[in-house]
Parts: structure tokens; sequence; C-alpha cells
């Protein structure tokens, strides 16, 4: 079973147009991070979200942790091209023992962002 | 300055071969891992190592050995090479913050491993 369900798997857009991008759990997460990946690189951090609740900007992309810390969406404004690449969110579960330095990935999504 | 360095970026190699993967992070970090990405772009954990000691050590075949000589090196090692094998290999390293709090991995630009 898959800990982190993310939606929707591929999402191809215009140019200038809103998506949202959602991360979903059953378990609850100390913290949860939003990363991009573009092809040949790895994963580059966005963001981490630590509170319950807790909303966070940078610049066009805003990013939600749920009131339970179960689940995240990540929202982008007006995308643009250079948004296109794959997006993963990744959780640090809560009372994870020695383990508490471990992520756990969803499967992506694919942004396809078209001019 | 490239902060966590895999070689080499590719590999082919046949089926049967011993071939190793090396990283290194200069950003001070103490703890670091690996991770395979599968055709499905799926991150999975493989190992990773805190100040030189092996933390994490998920289901993996015992092909697969992870040394770390010192905290900024990670090597993986893989014997007997198979099929199944070929991915990209992710090595990654983290440390907490001032706060105590972990906050998510800095990457490197992946191994293609790819076994004929």
């Amino acid at each position: 079973t898959q800990l982190l369900e993310q939606s929707p798997q591929f999402l191809s857009i215009q140019e200038g147009e809103n998506l949202t991008v959602y991360c979903n759990s059953s378990s609850v997460f100390s913290s949860l991070q939003w990363y991009r990946q573009e092809p040949g690189e790895g994963p580059v951090l966005l963001v981490t979200v630590v509170t319950g609740g807790e909303v966070k900007k940078l610049k066009r992309l805003t990013f939600q942790f749920g009131d339970a810390r179960k689940d995240s969406s990540l929202h982008i404004t007006a995308a643009q091209p250079g948004d296109t690449g794959l997006y993963l969110c990744a959780g640090n579960l809560k009372n994870s023992g020695g383990s508490n330095y471990k992520l756990t990935f969803g499967k992506g999504t694919l942004l396809t962002v078209n001019p | 300055d490239t902060a966590v360095s895999q070689t080499p970026k590719y590999l082919v190699t046949q089926m049967g071969n011993d071939k190793s993967i090396k990283c290194e992070q200069n950003l001070g970090h103490d703890t670091m891992y690996w991770y395979k990405q599968d055709s499905k772009k799926f991150l999975k954990i493989m190992f990773s190592y805190n100040n030189k000691e092996l933390i994490i050590n998920e289901t993996v075949p015992n092909r697969f050995s992870p040394k770390s000589p010192d905290k900024a090196h990670l090597n993986l090692h893989i014997n007997s090479l198979e099929l199944g094998d070929s991915a990209v290999y992710f090595c990654a390293s983290s440390s907490l913050a001032g706060t105590g709090r972990f906050y998510g991995y800095t990457f490197g630009s992946g191994t293609r491993l790819t076994v004929v």
C-alpha cells in the first residue's frame, strides 16, 4: 500500500492557468516536504511544512499542510513553462523512532505547462 | 561548488558484473542516504548512515552494500548485477536545523544504471 497518495498523476495545462496538486495519507507526519524534479536531475527541495494548518508561499506557489498533518496541497498561480517538472511530496512519519530522518515519497505529479 | 555529487552519472554494465557508485557531500551534513528511483519515478529508500553509522537498512538484496568511510562520503557497491537493478540511484544528505528539526534532503543528480 502506498503511504502517500498524490493526485493527479499527470497534469497538462496552458500557460497562465492555475492548478492544485494534492498529497494525502492516513498517517500523521512530523513534517512534509515538496520537491520538484527536472529530467536528468535530482529532486530539489521547495518547502517544508511542520505545523498543522500551516500555509507557506514561494512566489506563485502556495503550500498548505492539513490541520491533522495527514495531507498537503500545492497550488500554482498563473503557471509558466518553467514550472514544468515532476512534483513530489514526501513525509517524515511522526514517532518513526530511530528512522526519524526517513522520508516516504509519493509517486509524483508530472506537470507540463504549454506555452 | 556541487553540494552533493555522485559519480558516475551514467553506468552501463553487463549482468553479473560488480559496480560501485560514489557520493560526496560538502554541506557538513551528518546523515546520508541512498534512494532508488524506478522507471515510474517512484523513489524508495535503501540505506541511511548517520555519522558513519548505518541507521536505515530497508529490504534490499544483500548484493547491495553501502559503505561510509566518513560522514561526507557514502558509497554503494552492487555485486552480481541483475537486469532488475536498472534504475536511477540518488544519493542525498540532510542535517537537523538549529532548532533540532528535520527540514528535508539535498539530492545529488543521480546515477543512471543500465544492466544489459
